[in-house]
């Protein structure tokens, strides 16, 4: 598998929690517990957020945090703000030949 | 604080070579993999390859025959060489830093690198 698979969009209101979802396969996501999600504004680079599935880096908001079941991983972000407005991606290690692939992104909405 | 930054040429004809400069500021080279993202135009990223502090490099494998990294530790550099470019390597150009594998803890601004006769 080339990329791993995001929904496109997602949208909450302020205050809300929403989940984005990275699904790939026993090769990559269900195989290893190397899942990272990264959060990026227009124009920058992406940020890291969450590795190897669901620990934060130092100075990353509790409000972040990532699980896995399965082929798939997931992005939860609770107390929705107006600054998580960005586009996240996915990624994980694979024992195909890449190493690493990366999701399509999902553009996240804050209505 | 370390810092990365992305130099090199904006505008890259086709055939030619693509070639850039990571500079790593504010820390140490070792014991890191230094690595090269590039993401398209409205497309998530894509691993190109590192080079690791002890020596070591691995690249993409659909990009291997055309690419390499290299590290000056005395300059505190990496680079990036991709020869033979069309216009599906037109992107913008990130370096990272992989702590340990596999995620990426620190990125450069990046560069756009378009490929046009």
């Amino acid at each position: 598998q080339s990329t791993l698979t995001q929904p496109a969009s997602v949208s909450g209101s302020p205050g809300q929690s929403i989940a984005i979802s990275c699904t790939g396969t026993s090769s990559d996501v269900g195989g290893y517990n190397y899942v990272s999600w990264y959060q990026q504004y227009p124009g920058e680079a992406p940020k890291l957020i969450i590795y190897e599935v669901s620990d934060r880096p130092s100075g990353v908001s509790n409000r972040f945090s990532g699980s896995k079941s399965g082929n798939t991983a997931s992005l939860t972000i609770s107390g929705l703000q107006a600054e998580d407005e960005a586009i996240y991606y996915c990624s994980a290690y694979t024992s195909t030949s890449i190493p690493v692939i990366f999701g399509g992104g999902t553009k996240l909405t804050v209505l | 604080q370390v810092q990365l930054q992305e130099s090199g040429p904006g505008l890259v004809k086709p055939s030619e070579t693509l070639s850039l400069t990571c500079t790593v500021s504010g820390g140490s080279i070792s014991p890191y993999y230094w690595t090269w993202i590039r993401q398209p135009p409205g497309k998530g990223p894509e691993w190109i390859g590192y080079f690791y502090s002890g020596g070591t490099t691995k690249y993409n494998p659909s990009l291997k025959s055309r690419v390499s990294i290299s590290l000056d530790t005395s300059k505190n550099q990496f680079s990036l060489n991709l020869n033979s470019v069309t216009a599906a390597d037109t992107a913008v150009y990130y370096c990272a830093r992989d702590p340990r594998h596999w995620y990426f803890d620190l990125w450069g601004r990046g560069i756009q690198v378009s490929v046009s006769s």
